[in-house]
């Protein structure tokens, strides 16, 4: 069981809105940003969000990334079809002294 | 545009040693820190550790007592060396750059294509 915990699915139809939450701690998220990555089927991951909420160039507008405390949360809107993936997140653990992935969520896109 | 691509052997036997060599182009192996990550099959990620240019390394407690990353900057490569491996050990190995912008800021920018590596007799 990771330290960060993602719910293990979500799903969508077509043009909604999905959010997948990321839980964690002070020594992780608490004090350090978190990233996001998209894995899709059969491909390496793919960095989505950086920095909390930053957008790498080429990744669409309609990925949005959040942070609150101790908790994150990566927003879809507008969903489509090749969104259907797995959905990490990511972040560096002050006790841990390294990198922390959460369990994975994967999007169902319905 | 940093392309990554991972290459070693698919087979390692229980107890042997896990070796595999990344290959950096289109960009400078001095530029970045380097990172391994694993994914078992069907699970999720699993950070392995980094190494800086310098030859500074920081690994995972969890496997830091088996392994080894380091840079071979003339061939700007990157290699992993998995000890004692059991087929716990059997995944799909990634090398990425990693990118410290802040100390409170990190992340994997540029991902190569995984290389299966099975454990087994």
């Amino acid at each position: 069981q990771s330290v960060l915990t993602q719910p293990p699915s979500a799903s969508g139809t077509p043009g909604q809105r999905v959010t997948i939450s990321c839980s964690g701690s002070s020594s992780n998220i608490g004090g350090n940003t978190v990233n996001w990555y998209q894995q899709l089927p059969g491909t390496a991951p793919k960095l989505l969000i950086y920095s909390n909420n930053q957008r790498p160039s080429g990744v669409p507008d309609r990925f949005s990334g959040s942070k609150s405390g101790t908790s994150a949360s990566l927003a879809i809107s507008g969903l489509q079809s090749e969104d259907e993936a797995d959905y990490f997140c990511a972040v560096w653990d002050d006790r841990l002294n390294g990198v922390l992935f959460g369990g994975g969520t994967k999007l169902t896109v319905l | 545009q940093v392309q990554l691509q991972e290459s070693g052997p698919g087979l390692v036997k229980p107890s042997e040693t896990l070796s595999l060599t990344c290959t950096v182009s289109g960009g400078s192996i001095s530029s970045y820190y380097w990172t391994w990550i694993r994914q078992p099959p069907g699970k999720g990620l699993e950070w392995i550790g980094y190494v800086y240019y310098t030859g500074s390394t920081n690994y995972n407690p969890s496997l830091k007592s088996r392994v080894t990353i380091s840079l071979d900057t003339s061939k700007s490569q990157l290699s992993l060396k998995l000890s004692s491996v059991t087929a716990a050990d059997t995944a799909v190995y990634y090398c990425a750059s990693y990118v410290i912008t802040t100390p409170i800021a990190h992340y994997f920018d540029y991902w190569g294509q995984g290389t299966l590596v099975t454990v087994s007799s």
